[in-house]
């Protein structure tokens, strides 16, 4: 149980363009959900957290405007990176918590994106 | 702030030999601990957890115990298998379902 998938595994896209990345909790309903990113050889940084029909909640430097978080229901958020560049070009990872009085999150597999 | 830091990798042993990675935290209350691992073209996977001061988290061979006196969380396992080559993340957390600040990881590798 307690599967988190992410689509698309990882895409190419060029500069200038928008792409979106889907994180979906498969066999539970997840109240929060978290979107990292992780650079080569480093940790994951949280960039936002959601919570199902709530604004995000954006970490100090992550650009809200071009990052965009959906969390439109409580299996399905949605991280589209508008007018991408090739510094956006990272490891963007998900996870999910059904926060029903347990610390644990469950990570979703990692979405590549890279920005030509 | 808050934070974690561990041992730099890649760490390579032989199968069998024994495992620490070293994990200290600053933090500004009395979080929570863990230790995540991420096997190759997977997401990362909760190995073990502890809540508070002195407790030993355990599973599949690896342990690692919460010292509030010296803030760390050092990942031990007494014989190391091929299978478990991977990277390591140690992190905090104040809030049930919450936050996470991680470490930079460790990679470990298991030569036969």
């Amino acid at each position: 149980g307690a599967v988190v998938s992410q689509h698309p595994s990882w895409v190419i896209c060029k500069s200038g363009t928008s792409v979106k990345i889907e994180c979906r909790s498969l066999d539970f309903q997840a109240t929060t959900m978290f979107w990292y990113r992780q650079f080569p050889k480093q940790s994951l940084m949280l960039m936002a957290t959601s919570n199902e029909g709530s604004k995000a909640t954006y970490e100090q430097g992550v650009e809200k405007d071009k990052f965009l978080i959906n969390h439109a229901s409580l299996t399905l958020s949605t991280l589209t990176v508008t007018s991408a560049h090739p510094e956006d070009s990272s490891f963007y990872i998900c996870s999910a918590s059904h926060g029903q009085g347990t610390y644990e999150q469950y990570f979703g597999p990692g979405t590549r994106l890279t920005v030509t | 702030g808050d934070s974690v830091t561990q041992m730099e990798g890649p760490v390579t042993l032989s199968e069998e030999a024994f495992l620490t990675i070293n994990c200290t935290y600053t933090a500004t209350g009395y979080p929570s601990l863990f230790w995540y691992v991420q096997y190759p073209g997977e997401g990362l996977q909760l190995l073990l957890k502890a809540t508070k001061a002195d407790d030993k988290g355990s599973n599949k061979g690896f342990e690692a115990t919460y010292r509030k006196e010296t803030t760390s969380f050092h990942l031990e396992k007494g014989s190391v298998q091929v299978s478990d080559s991977a990277v390591y993340f140690c992190a905090l957390s104040f809030n049930q379902g919450g936050k996470l600040i991680f470490g930079q990881g460790t990679e470990l590798s298991v030569k036969p």
